[in-house]
């Protein structure tokens, strides 16, 4: 009963380096999506994707990439990371339901430092 | 855009007392879903309950009910007979009828439960 993974869990980078955090959903959801949490702010989001092959930017995308190459996997690439982009980051899938309301299935999120 | 808003940053509770939090959002749609989810420790978002704007009759689940008041834009969550369990950050959250790729969440609230 997997759901949404990801992974790393934890992950410490120096400023300009870069990296890339793996999503995986095992579910056929058609909507994967990023999400950062900051401390009073909530969860924000970075990209989603409607479908493999279809990504658009969200509400804090400048510094993040993505690609939706299979149904399952949505990887989040930090081009040069930057101390701003210490936060957690949240893998989410959701559908579009049939007579009852969709809802977001979150992996268990990843910590990022960025020094 | 749409805005969700949690005016209270931390609130305390009794246990086996009852206690609300409160949500508050913006749109210009008229169909919708509101959710609460959970965030304990754990990083682990879960969901609480959710809501569709179209559906009159507040949601509940078990300890869990919603306030839900379309023409103020309100949707309040009361947990009743609060267990020391409950204790989390919760968030409230904003999707539309037909944008499952996009949620809105609130800054969230941080509920203390003392035994």
């Amino acid at each position: 009963n997997a759901g949404v993974t990801q992974t790393p869990k934890f992950q410490v980078l120096k400023t300009g380096q870069s990296m890339t955090l793996q999503c995986a959903q095992d579910m056929n959801h058609e909507y994967m999506s990023w999400y950062r949490q900051d401390p009073g702010m909530g969860l924000r989001l970075i990209h989603y994707s409607v479908g493999a092959g279809i990504t658009d930017q969200g509400e804090v995308p400048n510094g993040y990439n993505v690609s939706r190459s299979t149904t399952e996997d949505f990887p989040l690439r930090l081009l040069s990371a930057a101390p701003s982009q210490t936060s957690v980051y949240f893998c989410a899938s959701s559908y579009s339901p049939s007579g009852n309301a969709g809802e977001l299935f979150f992996g268990e999120g990843s910590r990022l430092t960025v020094l | 855009a749409q805005t969700v808003t949690q005016s209270q940053p931390e609130m305390s509770v009794q246990e086996a007392e009852t206690v609300t939090l409160s949500c508050t959002y913006d749109t210009s749609e008229s169909d919708y879903y509101l959710f609460w989810y959970k965030q304990p420790p754990s990083r682990q978002m879960i969901l609480v309950i959710r809501q569709e704007a179209y559906k009159q009759q507040n949601a509940t689940e078990n300890r869990f009910s919603v306030n839900f008041q379309k023409a103020a834009k309100s949707f309040s969550l009361k947990i009743s007979d609060s267990q020391l369990g409950d204790a989390a950050m919760y968030f409230c959250a904003y999707c539309g009828l037909y944008n499952f790729n996009k949620f809105y969440f609130g800054s969230g609230t941080k509920l203390n439960v003392k035994p």
